[in-house]
């Protein structure tokens, strides 16, 4: 199986703070990245695919790099909504498997 | 507008089997690259991918659960069933099912909590 690693796996920010989570995969994957953000009692929702490309509706204050093993999102001007659990997932290789998680809390 | 809605008990004795059924509109299972999958998500823990079905009948499941999972669809009534056989307490979860085009997962449903509990 591909692991998936993130960090940090929590922080805290400021409203108006520029955010960055970490994810690497144990192997290449290519750009078969995927990052979703969650908040407590709600489905995950899609945020990026293919590394760096936005879910459709998904504001450009959200953005995604990277490729092989080692991807980076970004969120910029951070708001209350903004506050959540982000995980990222592989969908190169059979088992898909997400990330740990990265909890963004209020400062 | 593509929605899925996950269904199915609540709560579940040990050792008794799981079926859930995810039910869907806004698109067809039958289209291609199109598929169904199922997460799980333990209280207060990360995701974990579970099994995935496609519109050309090909399955794929997380290998640590593949001899308890089963994924099937019904493409006549837009379902896709998910049964997980021998269930422990630690299975307890929300499930949640979602669709995908290849391209990791785009819609989801907003999940369904069971327990496990004698």
């Amino acid at each position: 199986d591909i692991q998936m690693t993130q960090s940090p796996s929590s922080l805290s920010a400021s409203v108006g703070d520029r955010v960055t989570i970490s994810c690497r995969a144990s192997q290449g994957i290519g750009n078969h990245l995927a990052w979703f953000q969650q908040k407590p009692g709600k489905a995950p929702k899609p945020l990026i695919y293919g590394a760096s490309s936005l879910q459709s509706g998904v504001p450009s204050k959200f953005s995604g790099s990277g490729s092989g093993t080692d991807f980076t999102l970004t969120i910029r001007s951070l708001q209350p909504e903004d506050f959540a659990t982000y995980y990222c997932q592989q969908y190169d290789g059979y088992p898909f498997t997400f990330g740990p998680g990265t909890t963004v809390d209020i400062k | 507008q593509i929605t899925l809605k996950e269904s199915g008990p609540t709560l579940v004795k040990p050792t008794q089997t799981l079926t859930l059924t995810c039910s869907f509109s806004g698109f067809s299972l039958t289209t291609e690259r199109v598929g169904v999958g199922w997460i799980r998500q333990p209280p207060g823990k990360a995701l974990e991918w579970l099994a995935l079905i496609f519109w050309d009948d090909d399955e794929r499941y997380s290998p640590s659960l593949r001899s308890r999972l089963s994924i099937t669809k019904d493409t006549s009534k837009n379902q896709v069933v998910l049964t997980m056989t021998d269930v422990d307490p630690v299975d307890t979860a929300s499930y949640y099912c979602a669709y995908g085009t290849g391209r990791t997962f785009d819609y989801w449903g907003q999940g369904t909590l069971v327990t496990v509990s004698s």
